[in-house]
């Protein structure tokens, strides 16, 4: 069965490094997405991507965030300096549905990368 | 911002019964509410997408129903297995369809 996966599982990081994190999502899929939960919160949303662009993104999604799909397959999320708040598990999200209002916008979650920020 | 609310937080059952969780949102402007299963170390995987006031849906010993109306949806666990020990979690999609996702439910079945 078809499955997004999240490379690494956890990054170690000291505060103020850039870290990119990888994600390769289902391959006819036209939506993708990055949500995060820090530590004993929600899952929040972080940022939309469709057709080579950002299409929606949270207050969480600052300057320091950015997103790129660099070829047909991987999509990744650059953190350019982090902080220590920055630390949290970032899930990766894709979806073959447009637009409709979500009402069938099942999106495909990967296992998570754990950010460590120290 | 959205006050998408799960109770309980926690709970913890023995094998074999049954328990169910609810998850309450905004009544207004609904597309849909989605619940996702999520074991730790893994993928949150999607059980169901609700649509309609009074929908019912069923996967295995899994079901859920929705309430639009008064804004809420009861998840159903029936005969629990200590498989079934995860978090729930309900997500209601907003604006160009990203998940606003509430507190979650972590059950745990004792066998």
């Amino acid at each position: 069965e078809p499955e997004v996966t999240q490379t690494p599982s956890h990054q170690v990081t000291q505060m103020g490094q850039e870290v990119i994190l990888r994600c390769v999502p289902i391959s006819n899929h036209l939506y993708f997405y990055w949500y995060r939960q820090i530590l004993g919160q929600k899952v929040e949303f972080l940022v939309s991507f469709y057709n080579n662009e950002i299409s929606e993104k949270s207050e969480i999604f600052d300057d320091q965030f950015s997103v790129e799909r660099p070829d047909g397959s991987n999509f990744t999320l650059k953190i350019r300096s982090t902080k220590l708040e920055d630390s949290a598990m970032y899930f990766c999200a894709s979806s073959d549905q447009i637009g409709g209002g979500g009402a069938k916008n099942i999106q495909y979650f990967g296992a998570g990368t754990r950010l460590s920020v120290l | 911002i959205l006050n998408v609310e799960q109770s309980p937080q926690s709970l913890h059952v023995q094998e074999g019964d049954s328990t169910n969780f609810t998850c309450s949102f905004p009544s207004s402007n609904f597309y849909a509410l989605h619940w996702y299963r999520w074991e730790t170390a893994k993928s949150p995987e999607a059980l169901f997408v609700m649509t309609l006031n009074g929908d019912e849906k069923k996967k295995g010993r899994i079901s859920a129903t929705l309430n639009t109306k008064e804004g809420y949806s009861y998840l159903y666990i029936k005969g629990s297995q200590p498989e079934d020990s995860a978090t729930y979690l309900c997500a209601f999609p907003t604006g160009a369809n990203n998940l606003f996702f509430g507190t979650g439910t972590r059950l745990t079945v004792i066998p």
